[in-house]
């Protein structure tokens, strides 16, 4: 099985400001890479596909970069409505992974 | 817009079978080019993938939740289902339903989740 490791798993952050998000996997998934978001009480939400295609209605401050095993979501001009879990996942193979998810907290 | 909806106990007795429903409106699932699936997570844990099930009846199930589940599909009423048998407290969870994008591979949409509960 393919392994997603995302540091860190908590980051405090401020309104207008910016995070990112590092997702590693353990082995090579080229661009095989999903995120989500994810509110308390809720379904994930998928935000961005193929390491970096925004998902129709995400907003443009949400981007993604990354390739092999090292990946990124970076987050700028951060809203009030941004602070959630995030979650990676590998769609290169089967079963289907996710990472441990990363609190972004006010 | 397609939208996905759990049904089921959410609460089952261990040794006994786990059994849920995903309804789906808005959108055939007799469609190709989706793989429909269950995902589960453990109360304040990450997101696990536990199978999908294809329109013509193919299923494919994780190796780590593989012993018991069963997954079928029932295209005259648009819905899919979830069965996990012999259940015990490590499958209290909140099991989602989710459409697969067969070769973009994203889950989109989700369900809103069910929270089963297994205790006696």
């Amino acid at each position: 099985d393919i392994q997603l490791t995302q540091s860190p798993s908590f980051l405090s952050a401020s309104v207008g400001g910016s995070v990112t998000i590092t997702c590693r996997a353990s082995q090579d998934i080229t661009s095989y890479l999903v995120w989500y978001q994810q509110k308390p009480g809720k379904a994930p939400k998928l935000l961005m596909y193929a390491t970096s295609t925004l998902q129709s209605g995400v907003p443009s401050r949400f981007s993604g970069r990354g390739s092999g095993t090292e990946f990124t979501l970076t987050i700028t001009s951060l809203q009030p409505e941004d602070f959630a879990t995030y979650y990676c996942q590998q769609v290169k193979s089967y079963p289907r992974t996710f990472g441990q998810g990363t609190k972004v907290e006010i | 817009q397609v939208q996905l909806q759990e049904s089921g106990p959410g609460l089952v007795k261990p040794s006994q079978t786990l059994s849920l429903t995903c309804t789906v409106s808005g959108g055939s699932i007799s469609s190709g080019g989706y793989y429909w699936s269950w995902i589960r997570q453990h109360p304040g844990k990450g997101l696990e993938w536990i199978g999908y099930v294809y329109y013509n009846g193919n299923t494919h199930y994780n190796p780590a939740v593989e012993s018991g589940v069963i997954m079928s599909i029932d295209t005259s009423k648009n819905q899919f289902s979830l069965r996990l048998n012999s259940v015990t407290a490590a499958d209290t969870a909140v099991y989602y339903c989710a459409r697969g994008a067969e070769w973009l591979g994203f889950f989109d949409p989700w369900g809103q989740g069910t929270l089963v509960t297994v205790s006696s």
